[in-house]
């Protein structure tokens, strides 16, 4: 089945540093990614749909500033957190579907654990 | 918000016993998805049930779907420790099938 790999599984970083995160979709292209943020024992948040070769979309009271998204390619897209902050530990997930498939599922990233001290 | 609910927000029992989860969401769909997530993991697909159909199975899985009630059904058969896990619900919006929006989750324990 389709593979959706992300990385770093977690990653720990100082207070005003910026992370990089990466979602790859393996064996498929992906127009389409989305990222998701889940606090503790939470639902997962909606952050913004990641579009190949366009802007990002952004779902409400999400800081496009703070959450730099890119998507130069059908397998890639990158989350950026930009000048991290304690408050934006959390974890964070992607997810991509095959192009045009509505009867499939999504397929998600194992999730990347953020951690600013 | 599209953003469901679900209920219970966990349910503990004993293996071999079934598990009822329910998710109710606010606006039209295309389709109803439930998935699984462990503890600190990405989450796993386990069934599509379109806005057409009523009922679903696939293994111990059993799905349902009421539209005019805006609310799903997952039923667990059997259930083994193993099935400990966060289960959610997602729905997509009517004009926008690629977007997902995930219900609150039902943290299930299954004891040995």
């Amino acid at each position: 089945g389709a593979v959706v790999s992300q990385h770093p599984s977690w990653v720990i970083c100082k207070s005003g540093t910026s992370v990089k995160i990466e979602c790859r979709s393996l064996d498929f292209q992906a127009t389409t990614m989305f990222w998701y943020r889940q606090f503790p024992k939470q639902s997962l948040m909606l952050m913004a749909t990641s579009n190949e070769g366009s802007k990002a979309t952004y779902e409400q009271g999400v800081e496009k500033d703070k959450f730099l998204i890119n998507h130069a390619s059908l397998t890639l897209s990158t989350l950026t957190v930009t000048s991290a902050h304690p408050e934006d530990s959390s974890f964070y997930i992607c997810s991509a579907r095959v192009l045009r498939d509505r009867g499939t599922g999504a397929f998600f990233g194992q999730g990347t654990r953020l951690t600013v001290v | 918000s599209q953003q469901g609910e679900e209920d219970p927000q966990a349910l503990s029992i004993q293996e071999g016993e079934n598990a009822t989860m329910n998710c109710s969401y606010k606006t039209s769909i295309n389709n109803l998805q439930w998935y699984r997530q462990n503890s600190g993991r990405g989450l796993v697909h386990l069934i599509l049930i379109r806005s057409n159909e009523r009922e679903k199975h696939s293994g111990r899985l059993r799905v349902t779907l009421d539209t005019s009630k805006k609310s799903s059904s997952l039923l667990i058969t059997a259930s083994r420790a193993a099935d400990t896990a966060s289960y959610f619900c997602a729905t997509d919006a009517l004009y926008n099938f690629n977007k997902f929006y995930f219900g609150s989750g039902t943290k299930l324990n299954v004891k040995p």
